[in-house]
């Protein structure tokens, strides 16, 4: 079935270097995509989200980046902190009353 | 304000034994979900309560699984007869749609 994935299940990156996490989709139909951060032992928290008529969107130090030729999701943190430390999931919003979320990827700054 | 809250935090419980996780939603939210996680993966949608309409339950994984939305507030997710593989963190998350989620802490389950 359609479903969400993602390339690199952790990503290591140096304290003040950006990280870059990636996400493939498959549903072409889905038109609205989040970006979650889970921290160890909470829920996900809401990061930034992307609507299907967008490129690109900024926030605070964050931007998602969505290419719909290649149905892929990106989320760039600029300026990595130790509280980025985490696991990022993305997700996606087609038919149905639920979303559909990818695998996660974990990332780990190095002070 | 306060956010959405789930008891207990962590149980621990024997084969066969039945639980009941609880989930205390934002107040005003309409959207209810229940999603399961298990260790390193991803989130597994379970059950889906909008407003007044009749639950989406198309997650529950078996009959064993149930839930209830009492009030058009709290949930409790019961799972009878509980197995091993049924260890894993319950979320809750309540919302407006199901574009606007947040989410409680979670239970952390094992069943021995």
């Amino acid at each position: 079935g359609e479903s969400v994935g993602l390339h690199l299940p952790t990503l290591s990156v140096q304290e003040g270097d950006n990280s870059i996490i990636n996400c493939a989709y498959s549903n072409s139909a889905s038109d609205y995509f989040i970006w979650y951060k889970q921290e160890s032992g909470k829920g996900p928290q809401f990061i930034i989200d992307i609507r299907s008529n967008m490129d690109k969107r900024q926030g605070q130090r964050v931007t998602v980046l969505l290419n719909k030729t290649v149905k892929h999701l990106s989320l760039q943190i600029a300026a990595t902190q130790p509280g980025d430390s985490a696991v990022y999931f993305c997700a996606e919003n087609n038919a149905g009353n639920m979303l559909t979320f990818g695998g996660g990827t974990r990332l780990m700054v190095k002070p | 304000g306060a956010g959405v809250s789930q008891s207990p935090s962590n149980k621990v419980t024997e084969k066969g034994k039945d639980v009941e996780l609880r989930c205390d939603p934002i107040s005003g939210h309409t959207a209810l979900y229940w999603y399961r996680q298990s260790l390193g993966q991803g989130l597994e949608f379970l059950i889906y309560f909008q407003g007044n309409s009749a639950p989406d339950k198309s997650g529950l994984p078996s009959d064993r699984f149930s839930a209830e939305r009492t009030g058009g507030s709290v949930s409790t997710l019961t799972i009878q007869r509980t197995q091993q593989e049924d260890s894993a963190v319950y979320l809750c998350a309540s919302g407006w749609t199901k574009e606007t989620q947040y989410f409680g802490p979670g239970t952390r389950l094992l069943v021995l």
